[in-house]
């Protein structure tokens, strides 16, 4: 079965250092998004991606954070200057339309652990 | 912020079917109904969706009100690997998730 993977499992940083997540999607799929889920709370909605455009995101996803599909592969999730309260597990989805007609493949996440 | 309403918790023996309900009164006309579970130390995996009619899938069935305000998920015989978090989900374009349904699962 196709499946959504992310490396690293696991990544410790520094505070104030630079991060890149990484993901490879289902290879047909069109849709892309992130999420995080801080330890013991919700999953939280970050920021879909369309089109090598963002088609929506959360106030949470401000200007530290930035999506890319550099190739037709990966979709990557760049925190520029991490803080203690980014230390988060980190989901990426995808899917083949519209989350809202389909369902959403979800990777084993990446935790995000910064000291 | 979510818009569903889901109890917090819920058991089951198993082998039992569970039926996990969901309130969803403000959902539109055209959006469907998604159930999603997050089982332990793992990402979401979706179990069904549905709009109007009832669906069934290898995972569960659901149930879905006629004036579709609600919504039951149905898991015909639990086991233990059933112990999850199970949300619902009106969805529009992006997944919103609550604090969900934690299913505790007994022997």
């Amino acid at each position: 079965e196709p499946e959504v993977t992310q490396t690293p499992s696991h990544q410790v940083t520094q505070m104030g250092q630079e991060v890149i997540l990484r993901c490879v999607p289902i290879s047909n799929h069109l849709y892309f998004y992130w999420y995080r889920q801080i330890l013991g709370q919700k999953v939280e909605f970050l920021v879909s991606f369309y089109n090598n455009e963002i088609s929506e995101k959360s106030e949470i996803f401000d200007d530290q954070f930035s999506v890319e599909r550099p190739d037709g592969s990966n979709f990557t999730l760049k925190i520029r200057s991490t803080k203690l309260e980014d230390s988060a597990m980190y989901f990426c989805a995808s899917s083949e339309t519209r989350t809202g007609l389909t369902e959403a493949f979800f990777g084993q996440g990446t935790r995000l652990t910064v000291v | 912020d979510a818009k569903t309403t889901q109890p917090n918790s819920m058991e089951s023996n198993e082998e039992e079917p569970v039926h996990l309900p969901c309130n969803h009164s403000t959902i539109s006309g055209t959006d469907y109904i998604h159930w999603y579970r997050q089982l332990p130390s793992q990402g979401p995996e979706y179990v069904i969706h549905g709009l109007t009619s009832n669906v069934n899938n290898r995972m569960a069935s659901l149930a879905i009100a006629e004036d579709r305000k609600s919504s039951t998920l149905i898991l015909h015989r639990a086991t233990l690997r059933d112990a999850a978090v199970y949300y619902c989900i009106d969805n529009t374009d992006k997944l919103i998730f609550g604090t969900g349904t934690r299913l505790q699962v007994f022997p």
